[in-house]
């Protein structure tokens, strides 16, 4: 099945910096999304996002869906920012297959 | 407000015992899933359905069981034969499995179930 290789693992910022997480797939993938979970556990969709760029606030996301990946850049970052980011992608099967996901901490 | 909720937030039960998890959702979605989580691991598929009376198999299905009546429901059981039963469960749903209507397979969380078997 789908491999999917999300880097880093673990990211610590100071507020006001910027980052990029990217997302690998070892296959094709239907549809890909970003997700943030926050401490209680709680997963919000950051971008539903097959192809192309996409924009929400200080958020943004590529996907690159000819070469296999997909990017999230968070800007001027806020200790708010701080959890984990999973990216996800749809198979052929239309499972949605995750990552380890990116465990970023935001310092003040 | 329209949403998908589950109950209860955390549940202890001893070891041996079936415990039936709820997942509810009022968005009028077709396609329902329950996934698990491990500490500092992603998510992994246990049983998703599709439509109701109908559900398949994820990567994770042994010892666990769903039923799918209502289209708003679909509750999960982990049974006694389930070897690890101590996770974090996630219930979430989209408004179709597969179509060809842009993000029509998004999905969509609930705030998660904390299972502690002692």
């Amino acid at each position: 099945g789908i491999q999917v290789e999300q880097s880093p693992p673990d990211l610590i910022l100071q507020e006001g910096a910027n980052s990029t997480l990217r997302c690998n797939f070892s296959d094709s993938v239907n549809n890909l999304q970003w997700f943030h979970q926050n401490p209680w556990g709680q997963l919000i969709n950051l971008f539903y996002i097959p192809s192309g760029t996409k924009q929400n606030g200080r958020l943004s996301a590529t996907t690159v869906a000819t070469e296999r990946y997909s990017l999230l850049y968070i800007s001027s970052s806020q200790t708010t920012d701080s959890g984990v980011y999973f990216c996800a992608g749809m198979d052929s099967s239309y499972k949605l297959i995750f990552g380890s996901g990116t465990r970023l901490l935001v310092r003040p | 407000d329209g949403g998908i909720t589950q109950s209860p937030k955390y549940l202890f039960r001893k070891e041996g015992q079936n415990v039936t998890l709820s997942c509810e959702q009022n968005l009028n979605h077709d396609a329902m899933y329950w996934y698990r989580q491990d500490p500092g691991q992603g998510l992994r598929l246990i049983y998703y359905s599709q439509i109701v009376n109908d559900f398949q198999k994820g990567d994770i299905a042994e010892g666990y069981s769903v039923s799918r009546e209502k289209k708003e429901s679909f509750p999960l059981t982990v049974t006694s034969a389930q070897k690890n039963p101590t996770a974090f469960y996630l219930c979430a749903s989209s408004i179709a499995l597969s179509s060809g209507r842009d993000s029509y397979n998004e999905q969509f969380f609930g705030p998660g179930t904390r299972l502690t078997v002692l």
